[in-house]
């Protein structure tokens, strides 16, 4: 497995509150993503990065942000968490974009929100 | 926006059969990519299929890219326990969009 690391790995928390989930990488890889995985829709793309302090939003990236100071770390905010956002949140990195270096995934954050 | 569809949802196999998985995109791939998910895990890349009519094998998996490159397929035979999981097809056309995936289920 490549080397990334989510955290936390399970989170509960309450509507209206604030939340950062973590991605660190050891790969040293350009691209990173965040996806969302809900049951019937796959994976879905929230946000990614394709270098430090450049990122881009994905197809459901309302209600999120992101930000990449570092090559390894890419944070995913969540400002006010609503109900809607329970889901299992998933970082991949890639070396490039879809293309022969595939992408890798985290084992994933479990986030529920009350 | 680009689409990619993949049936069907749920396959429940008898263990040692046969069973396809099918993907389609609403555009023309670059390329195509499969990802398998075990239970509780995370997606596992597979294989990626690059050229028209391309056909790639592992073991008993085998994965077909269509002429079109629109349309992609996988193939498990003597279906095993070890395939249960969850497998996605995600296709590339200037970024990468993931079907819903197929849920496997394996009765021994």
């Amino acid at each position: 497995d490549a080397g990334i690391t989510q955290s936390p790995r399970h989170k509960v928390t309450e509507t209206g509150t604030p939340v950062t989930l973590r991605c660190h990488q050891t790969e040293n890889h350009r691209y990173m993503y965040w996806y969302r995985q809900d049951p019937g829709h796959g994976l879905r793309l929230i946000h990614y990065s394709y270098g430090v302090k450049d990122t881009d939003k994905g197809e459901v990236s309302d209600g999120y942000s992101v930000s990449r100071s570092k090559t390894e770390d890419f944070l995913l905010t969540l400002e006010s968490a609503t109900s809607s956002q329970t889901s299992v949140y998933f970082c991949a990195i890639s070396e490039t974009p879809g293309g022969p270096d595939t992408q890798y995934f985290g084992p994933g954050t479990r986030l529920t929100v009350l | 926006g680009q689409q990619v569809m993949q049936i069907p949802q749920y396959q429940h196999v008898q263990e040692g059969e046969d069973f396809t998985t099918y993907c389609n995109s609403s555009t023309t791939l670059s390329n195509i990519q499969w990802y398998k998910q075990r239970p509780g895990g995370h997606p596992v890349f597979l294989i990626q299929l690059v050229k028209s009519g391309e056909v790639k094998k592992q073991k008993r998996l085998t994965f077909q890219f269509g002429e079109a490159k629109k349309n992609s397929s996988l193939h498990i035979t003597a279906t095993q326990t070890t395939d249960v999981g969850t497998y996605f097809c995600a296709g590339y056309d200037y970024k990468l969009s993931f079907g819903a995936g197929t849920t496997v289920t394996v009765r021994a």
